[in-house]
């Protein structure tokens, strides 16, 4: 069975600290890994990654995968309180039908 | 502008009715899907739409019910038979399996 972990489930930090966070994955035929940040309602697509080694990177954020060992890392240097959020990992399912399977989440909170 | 809306945002329901969460989307995307949010559970799928007229349970379909009679229209029904119906439920849809959902707001389910 498809699956997708995040570690950690919660995360305290202060504003300044650099975070990174984790999701390991185990999905037969596997095509790509999406990283979401949820702050209040909709999921807002942050990276997709399908290639072993490439750091995608957005401003203060950066992921990168690794296909041998089935995980990838979300990181967030110099955070803001605006990146309090659940940041969400999903990865296709196996199976033809355009699912998401998604991890339980990381719930980031950045004190002042 | 073209996007998802999921309606109402707040519902409060009793024991024992039925209540229909609305989700629309003007994208022209074919794939729709619905998905229910608890805390620490992540997103978990309850029944997704590949084409208009078509649609098939996820993996926590018991006690909901959808249909697709338009391409722009999914809404889904929670029914009396399910038994813990109060959560986060988001509305999703995407083009293609190559790229990531697009999100609704979300609709916040409470059964008083």
């Amino acid at each position: 069975e498809d699956k997708v972990v995040q570690s950690p489930l919660s995360l305290v930090v202060h504003e300044g600290d650099t975070v990174t966070l984790n999701c390991s994955y185990e999905v037969t035929n596997f095509r790509s890994l999406l990283w979401y940040k949820q702050e209040k309602k909709a999921p807002t697509f942050l990276f997709m990654l399908t290639s072993s080694g490439i750091e995608k990177k957005s401003g203060r954020l950066s992921s990168i995968l690794d296909k041998k060992e089935l995980f990838s890392i979300l990181n967030i240097t110099a955070t803001q309180t605006g990146d309090s959020a659940i940041y969400l990992c999903a990865s296709w399912s196996s199976s033809n039908t355009g699912k998401l399977i998604f991890g339980q989440g990381t719930t980031l909170q950045v004190k002042p | 502008d073209g996007g998802i809306t999921q309606s109402p945002k707040y519902l409060f329901r009793k024991e024992g009715q039925n209540v229909t969460l609305s989700c629309e989307q003007n994208l022209n995307h074919d794939a729709m899907y619905w998905y229910r949010q608890d805390p620490g559970q992540g997103l978990r799928l309850i029944y997704y739409s590949q084409i208009v007229n078509d649609f098939q349970k996820g993996d926590i379909a018991e006690g909901y019910s959808v249909s697709r009679e338009k391409k722009e229209s999914f809404p889904l029904t929670v029914t009396s038979a399910q038994k813990n119906p109060t959560a986060f439920y988001l509305c999703a849809s995407t083009p293609d399996p190559a790229f990531g959902y697009t999100f609704g707001s979300g609709t916040r389910l409470t059964v008083v």
